[in-house]
């Protein structure tokens, strides 16, 4: 089936370390993005990307890296330097950006809860 | 600047009861996307409809219904004939420019988290 995957749902990290977040999809989309959301709260955008080997800061960049080497992969580091990294991440992806009007709804994967312990 | 207000924090309601969740906008753009999208338990968002500015028409799909009025910058939501699994939190959001976000970023609203009970 086609989807956004994310791993894994559940990852504890200890105060100074990176960890990353993966995040996989076969739907053939160029852009693909990373927002976290925090209780009670709407989403905010940390990276995007909209093509292989380019991706842009979102609101949120701060204390994270990406990558995107693979048209299909977008994974998400959350280092040391983020102060307050307990929250639920969701990857998305879209046709592409700056596509006509029929194209670029965002779908979503299901996510992936970081608790730092 | 560009703000999506969900004035409802938390709505409960008996199934078969109807509710509508309303969306507040703000934007300077005349290109503009309104979304909603459901996320159950589980977490996922998923992605149940997408409207432009300039397509006013109400539009039903099943139970669910869509009131988009740009003199009001409203976008509300209306289930019908609610059911348990309607329980979840639903957000709306916006994305500015031509071709429906020239940065991909949705402006999300907080969420307004539907209770429907038996």
């Amino acid at each position: 089936d086609g989807g956004i995957t994310q791993s894994p749902k559940y990852l504890f990290r200890k105060e100074g370390q990176n960890v990353t977040l993966s995040c996989e999809q076969n739907l053939n989309h160029d852009a693909m993005y990373w927002y976290r959301q925090d209780p009670g709260q709407g989403l905010r955008l940390i990276y995007y990307s909209q093509i292989v080997n380019d991706f842009q800061k979102g609101d949120i960049a701060e204390g994270y890296s990406v990558s995107r080497e693979k048209k299909e992969s977008f994974p998400l580091t959350v280092t040391s330097a983020q102060k307050n990294p307990t929250a639920f991440y969701l990857c998305a992806s879209s046709i592409g950006m700056g596509t006509p009007v029929s194209g670029n709804t965002i779908y979503f994967g299901e996510g992936s809860w970081l608790t730092v312990v | 600047a560009q703000k999506v207000t969900q004035a409802q924090t938390e709505i409960s309601v008996v199934e078969k009861e109807d509710v509508t969740l309303d969306c507040v906008y703000e934007t300077r753009d005349t290109t503009y996307y309104l979304f909603w999208y459901k996320q159950p338990p589980s977490g996922e968002l998923v992605f149940l409809i997408r409207r432009n500015s300039f397509d006013e028409q109400n539009e039903i799909s099943g139970r669910y219904s869509w009131n988009f009025q740009k003199s009001t910058s409203s976008f509300n939501f209306t289930i019908t004939a609610s059911q348990v699994v309607d329980s979840a939190v639903y957000f709306c959001a916006l994305s500015e420019g031509d071709y429906g976000g020239s940065q991909g970023n949705l402006i999300f609203g907080k969420g307004t988290k539907l209770s429907v009970k038996p």
